[in-house]
């Protein structure tokens, strides 16, 4: 299994371009969110989804669309980029709706706008 | 105030150290989640708690529910055990869980 995978890895983009972050778990994981990680700050949900179809805002959604139309792919869209949207974004998944399962993790996706 | 607040902020120790790094937070859980975040590299999940203690290889983690509080501690610290432990509660609200700042952890050979 390949677990979470994330890509790209590394992106800079200039302001008001717009982009996909491509998240993809081979573990057949109903819950996949998306969070952003910022200097001096804890992990932040940007979207989350509970299923094929089913998707939901989370603490900091502004600027950001998702969509799930499988349950193996979660994409984060950035619709016009932002110097504020500079951060690490991480692709996260876990068996059902509790938060007492484990949670997997993508390798990050370290994007800069300029 | 954070939700969670994890102490120390940044850690230094020497190699064969034991290491201790706690975790506070404000709102009732149903389970409480310690993560390793490598220099550049992904965030993985080492412990999932919801009461009591559990123990892997030189990693140990506690919960006081009643106390809102948890430790994380390190037998013989390594310099590879260097990372950010990030310290993550989960509500009863869609699942969500929030998260603490993290502790920077240095272990010098």
């Amino acid at each position: 299994n390949a677990g979470v995978t994330q890509t790209p890895k590394f992106q800079v983009l200039k302001t008001g371009q717009s982009m996909t972050l491509q998240c993809a778990q081979d573990m057949n994981h109903e819950y996949m969110s998306w969070y952003r990680q910022d200097p001096g700050m804890g992990l932040r949900l940007i979207h989350y989804s509970v299923g094929a179809g089913i998707t939901d805002q989370g603490e900091v959604p502004n600027g950001y669309n998702v969509s799930r139309s499988t349950t193996e792919d979660f994409p984060l869209r950035l619709l016009s980029a932002a110097p504020s949207q500079t951060s690490v974004y991480f692709c996260a998944s876990r068996r059902g709706w509790s938060s007492g399962n484990t949670i997997y993790f993508g390798e990050g996706s370290w994007l800069t706008v300029v | 105030k954070n939700e969670v607040e994890q102490s120390p902020q940044n850690l230094t120790a020497q190699e064969g150290e034991f290491i201790t790094i706690n975790c506070s937070y404000s709102v009732g859980i149903s389970a409480l989640h310690w993560l390793q975040q490598h220099p550049g590299g992904g965030i993985v999940s080492l412990f999932m708690l919801s009461s009591g203690k559990k123990k892997h290889g030189r990693l140990i983690a506690t919960i006081n529910i009643q106390e809102k509080h948890s430790s994380l501690h390190i037998t013989a610290s390594h310099p590879r055990d260097s990372a950010v432990y990030i310290c993550a509660v989960g509500g009863t609200s869609y699942g969500k869980l929030t998260f603490g700042q993290g502790t920077i952890l240095t272990v010098h050979p």
